[in-house]
C-alpha cells in the first residue's frame, strides 16, 4: 500500500533563510509525487511534481524537491524564505497504477518570521 | 484557461437540512474529486467521478453523495446535516489520463452547520 508521511507538522523560519519541509513515502512501485501549497481559505495549488524524468524537480515560486529513492524521501526546499511563503504544504503520492487515487500527507504549516 | 470553480463560496445551514455544492472543472478535465477538510481530520477523500461514473469512494456515510454530468460538472449533496459536517469542501479536477496527472483545486465551499 502507498503512504506518505510529513515529518513536521509545524516549521518556523526567519525571512531570508532556507526552507526544508520533509516528506517520506512508501510505495511498492515507482510513484508520482507532488507538493501542494494552501493559503488560508484557499484551495491547494500545485507547486511541483515528480514523474521519474529527473530526480531534482523545480517548481513555482523558487521551490524545488529532490526525489531520493534510497531514502524514500521527497523533501521540499527553498533557498530563501519570503513572508508570502507562510502557508500549509502537502506532500502527495499517487496511488497504485490504474486506481487514480492520491494519498495526502497531513500537512506542514510553515511560519515565516520577520 | 479558467480554473476550477466552486459555488457557493460560503454556506450556513441548520442541523437536519440538506445541501448541494457545485463544481465546474477545468475545460477538458473528465475527472472530478471531492475532499473534506477540517482542522481535526485534515484532508479526507470523499469520492471521485470520471465520465459520469463514480470511480473511487472514501469512507464517508451514505449521507454524502455526488454525481457528475455529461459536461463534467459535478455536484455533491449532504443530507441530514450534522454539526460535524462543518468543513471546507474542496473540489479538484484532473485529466486523469495517467497517475502523473496532477489535481487542480478550486477555492472550496465553506459549510457551517449550526
Amino acid at each position: 500500500a502507498q503512504s506518505v508521511t510529513q515529518l513536521d507538522s509545524h516549521v518556523s523560519v526567519s525571512e531570508g533563510t532556507p526552507v526544508l519541509l520533509r516528506c517520506n513515502y512508501s510505495s511498492s512501485y515507482s510513484p508520482s509525487l507532488f507538493w501542494y501549497v494552501q493559503h488560508p481559505n484557499k484551495g491547494l495549488q500545485l507547486l511541483l511534481k515528480y514523474t521519474s524524468a529527473a530526480t531534482l524537480v523545480k517548481g513555482i515560486n523558487g521551490f524545488e524537491a529532490e526525489f531520493k529513492k534510497s531514502e524514500t524521501s521527497f523533501h521540499l526546499t527553498k533557498p530563501s524564505a519570503h513572508m508570502s511563503d507562510a502557508a500549509e504544504y502537502f506532500c502527495v503520492v499517487s496511488g497504485a497504477s490504474g486506481t487514480y487515487k492520491y494519498i495526502f500527507g497531513t500537512g506542514t504549516r510553515l511560519k515565516v518570521l520577520a | 484557461k479558467a480554473g476550477v470553480t466552486q459555488t457557493p463560496r460560503y454556506l450556513i445551514k441548520t442541523r437536519g437540512q440538506q445541501v448541494t455544492l457545485s463544481c465546474s472543472p477545468i475545460s477538458g478535465h473528465r475527472s472530478v474529486s471531492w475532499y473534506q477538510q477540517t482542522p481535526g481530520q485534515g484532508l479526507q477523500f470523499l469520492f471521485e467521478y470520471f465520465s459520469e461514473t463514480q470511480r473511487n469512494k472514501g469512507n464517508f456515510p451514505g449521507r454524502f453523495s455526488g454525481r457528475q454530468f455529461s459536461n463534467s460538472r459535478s455536484e455533491m449533496n449532504v443530507s441530514t446535516l450534522e454539526l460535524g459536517d462543518s468543513a471546507l469542501y474542496l473540489c479538484a479536477s484532473s485529466l486523469a489520463v495517467t497517475e502523473n496527472s496532477p489535481l487542480h483545486f478550486g477555492n472550496g465551499t465553506r459549510l457551517t452547520v449550526t
